[in-house]
């Protein structure tokens, strides 16, 4: 397996620009999610979908962002209009079940915004 | 918060050297795991101890659990220059809703 795929691996945008960050678990992987890392805050979870379901969208900051999961093999995260304050490497991670494996992660899309 | 907290931040020690890292935590679990991180690269899954398990084994790891001080420890044994890297617990609370949390990691320099 070719392991959880995300892209683009970097991104520069300008501010008020629309961003979309794209995501591909693996396969049979019945739990996505998507995490945000900044030094600052360490590694937050922003959502988690179970079985292409969005469960927990608490962890979203604004209405600006938004995920979408129309099937298993695809999920993207969206943010519009994006803020330098976005700026952060955003991960997603896949696992078969959520509470007896541990999560596999992409390699992350490191978002700048200018 | 239910957030895991490792300690130390930042550890150095020579190849060969063994390395001791570990993590607090505030509430029940249902497990506790293990990632790494490597500069640049995204979080590899290290270990998953369950709540009612005391002490497991990976190679050179070794993982302890302590529930009653709500704590745990990640032992490397033998440390390689190639274990340089970020290490993060990440505590699953128990509850049906509860989320997969993560503290701010230890960074971990193995001097050849």
């Amino acid at each position: 397996d070719a392991g959880v795929i995300q892209s683009p691996r970097h991104e520069v945008t300008e501010m008020g620009q629309e961003v979309t960050l794209r995501c591909k678990p693996i396969s049979g992987h019945d739990y996505l999610f998507w995490y945000r890392q900044t030094m600052m805050r360490g590694l937050e979870l922003l959502i988690y979908f179970n079985n292409n379901v969005p469960i927990d969208d608490s962890g979203m900051p604004e209405d600006r962002f938004s995920a979408k999961m129309p099937n298993a093999s695809f999920s993207t995260l969206k943010i519009q209009p994006s803020e330098p304050r976005d700026s952060a490497v955003y991960f997603c991670a896949s696992t078969l079940t959520r509470r007896s494996y541990g999560y596999t992660f992409g390699s992350g899309t490191r978002l700048t915004v200018v | 918060s239910q957030q895991g907290e490792e300690d130390p931040q930042a550890l150095s020690i020579q190849e060969g050297e063994n390395a001791t890292m570990n993590c607090s935590y505030k509430t029940s679990i249902n497990n506790l795991q293990w990632y790494r991180q490597n500069s640049g690269r995204g979080l590899v899954h290290l270990i998953l101890i369950r709540s009612n398990e005391r002490e497991k084994h990976s190679g050179r790891l070794r993982v302890t659990l302590d529930t009653s001080k709500k704590s745990s420890s990640l032992l490397i044994t033998a440390s390689r220059a190639a274990d340089t890297a970020s290490y993060f617990c990440a505590t699953d609370a128990s509850g049906a809703n509860s989320k997969l949390t993560f503290g701010k990691g230890i960074t971990l320099s193995v001097r050849p």
